[in-house]
């Protein structure tokens, strides 16, 4: 199993851009068989997913956050990352990042470990 | 959009059996996910595609799903299942993976 690790600043003003990057190691991010995906949870509430990325750039995110959303990948540092835009206290959550099959109807195995992001001025 | 729905806290006593459910709009037809979450930890998958038991998840955990209702099973419960418990889909129809409101069970 590959490790995955979140990493961004923990704290972000309302408005603006909240960046967060996704360490993979042990494993390749450009092998065929996964996407790499982003899930959040909002202090003391249930899981939200946010989108996924093939290693090819393909993407496909919640509808609910779209318009909102920028999904990349770096293969050459074996990372991908999430650009949330105009963000308010509402987008306060700790973020997940994780793996799953191809299959659209595959589960996400491994996650990391989250990172807090707090959205306030 | 989709909607999964899961019940209010279980609460049973060691040894007991606990049932999970997860509701939706012919479930059934789909591939349920149930992931366990423990405080200030990440989730993690403990059945997959209805049934599916990943390597390391005790026996103690299965699943199964009919009609509307996706049922996590936890059998001879033990304080250290003390957990949130989530169902997760993909959604189909708006392409998008869907995540039920989650179940805390407390072992008593």
């Amino acid at each position: 199993q590959p490790q995955l690790q979140e990493s961004g600043p923990g704290l972000v003003k309302p408005s603006e851009t909240l960046s967060l990057t996704c360490s993979v190691s042990g494993g390749s991010i450009t092998r065929t068989s996964y996407y790499w995906g982003w899930i959040r949870q909002p202090p003391g509430k249930g899981l939200e997913w946010i989108g996924a990325i093939y290693y090819s750039g393909s993407t496909y995110s919640n509808p609910s956050l779209k318009s909102r959303v920028t999904l990349s990948i770096d293969p050459s540092k074996n990372q991908f990352s999430l650009k949330l835009y105009s963000v308010t206290a509402t987008d306060t959550a700790v973020y997940y990042c994780a793996r799953r099959e191809t299959s659209r109807t595959s589960w996400y195995d491994p996650w990391g470990q989250g990172t807090l992001v707090t959205v306030s001025s | 959009s989709y909607v999964l729905t899961q019940p209010p806290p279980v609460a049973v006593a060691p040894g007991q059996t606990a049932r999970i459910t997860c509701g939706g709009d012919d479930i059934g037809s789909k591939r349920v996910h149930w992931y366990q979450q423990k405080p200030g930890q990440a989730p993690v998958v403990v059945v997959y595609d209805d049934s599916g038991r990943p390597s390391g998840i005790p026996e103690r955990f299965s699943g199964s799903n009919s009609g509307n209702t996706a049922t996590l099973t936890i059998s001879r419960v033990e304080s250290g299942d003390e957990a949130d418990y989530y169902c997760q889909v993909w959604d189909s129809t708006s392409d998008h993976v869907v995540f039920g409101g989650g179940t805390k069970l407390t072992v008593l």
